[in-house]
Order: structure tokens, then C-alpha cells, then sequence
């Protein structure tokens, strides 16, 4: 069973706007990672929130935790085509083994 | 400093065969865990191994298993292949001093 889910399942947007995407959860977590993925090939890491952690930032993504809610989004600003792909949530709770979500796939239309 | 790495690329079997999947984990990572891919879907754990022993074991039959190796190199093996066991397999790796899973680029995993 997946312990994330991501919303919307898809995202299209055209370049320069920005891009939303939310992934909620069931249980406690010790963290939660975002991750890329272009086409089918590998997962990229974009970012590492922790459960004492309320925002971060890397570059032109900010994300965000509210383990209240048991939720979390991902912002992308000024988005380029580059950032065409299926962006994942993932869960860990301090044991490694990450939980993933379906994913949101994001369009960027030049 | 090489990433992950696994091999092969591509893989096509047939139904009832064995295959051997191979990874080799981020330089300094002692740890190693497997995820199958369905198309269209997000990874879902196979299992995890540390010290040469498996840690951690997802919802997956005793058809997949694996090796870790002390060069902490680790091998997903999945015996009668089916149907459904199309997919990309990843492997990631991290070291506990890190929480961040590094992911390999996959082996694409097809099934005639």
C-alpha cells in the first residue's frame, strides 16, 4: 500500500508560471522526500524535509510540511521546460524504506 | 564520485525465467533497497539490505530475493518470471549518516 498520495495527478502549466503540487499521508513520519523523474528513467532527489521542519528551500523549489495535516507540497517557481516530468513523494518513518505516492505529472508548455 | 549504478540497461525475459538484477551502491552508502515500478505508478519496496543481510522486506513473494555483498554491491534475483513482474526496477542506496536515498537509473524489466 502507498503511504503518500499526490494532487493533482496531473499539472499543466506554461513556462515562466509557477507549479503546485500537494502529497498527503497517513501515518507519522521521521521525513519526507521529493523526487523527479524524467520518462521512466531514474529518481532524482530534489529535496529532504524533516518532521521538526517547517519549510525548505533549494534553488527555485520551496517545500513545505504540515505534519498536523499530514501533508506536504512542493513549489516550483518560474518554471522552464527542463521541469517537464513526474515529480514523487516519499515517506519514511526512520527505518529507510520510503513510501511513495503515485506522482504528479507536470507539463511545462513553452 | 559515481552514483549509483545498475546493470543491466534492459532486460527481456520470458515467462517462467530467472533473472539477475545488479547495483552498485553511492561510494561511502552502506545501505541498499530495492523498489519495483509499475508503469504509471511510484515505486513500491522490495526489500532492504545492511550488512550483507536483509533489513527490511516489503509485500513482495519469496520469488524475489537477493544478495548483498561485502563490497556492499547488492543483486535482486526474481525466479518464474510472470507476466506482471514487467517493470523498472530501482535500486537506491544511503549510509546512516544520511537519511537522503540516492536512486540508480533502473533496469527496465520486460516480460513475454
Amino acid at each position: 500500500s502507498q503511504q503518500g498520495e499526490e494532487d493533482p495527478q496531473a499539472l499543466s502549466i506554461q513556462e515562466g508560471e509557477n507549479a503546485t503540487m500537494n502529497c498527503s499521508y497517513k501515518t507519522s513520519i521521521n521525513n519526507l522526500q521529493w523526487y523527479r523523474q524524467n520518462s521512466g528513467r531514474g529518481l532524482v532527489h530534489l529535496i529532504l524535509i524533516r518532521s521538526n521542519e517547517r519549510e525548505k528551500h533549494s534553488g527555485r523549489l520551496r517545500v513545505t510540511l504540515d505534519t498536523s495535516k499530514k501533508s506536504s507540497s512542493l513549489l516550483i517557481t518560474a518554471s522552464r521546460a527542463a521541469d517537464t516530468a513526474s515529480y514523487f513523494c516519499a515517506t519514511d518513518k526512520s527505518d529507510y524504506k520510503l513510501s511513495f505516492g503515485a506522482g504528479t505529472t507536470v507539463t511545462v508548455r513553452a | 564520485d559515481a552514483g549509483v549504478t545498475q546493470s543491466p540497461t534492459h532486460l527481456i525475459k520470458t515467462r517462467g525465467q530467472q533473472v539477475t538484477l545488479r547495483c552498485s551502491p553511492k561510494s561511502g552508502h552502506d545501505t541498499v533497497s530495492w523498489y519495483q515500478q509499475a508503469l504509471g505508478q511510484g515505486p513500491q519496496f522490495i526489500f532492504q539490505y545492511y550488512e550483507e543481510e536483509e533489513r527490511q522486506r516489503g509485500n513482495f513473494p519469496d520469488r524475489f530475493s537477493g544478495h548483498q555483498f561485502p563490497n556492499y554491491s547488492s543483486e535482486l534475483n526474481v525466479n518464474a518470471l510472470l507476466l506482471g513482474d514487467s517493470a523498472l526496477y530501482l535500486c537506491a542506496s544511503t549510509a546512516v549518516s544520511t537519511d537522503t536515498q540516492y536512486f540508480g537509473p533502473g533496469t527496465r524489466l520486460t516480460v513475454l
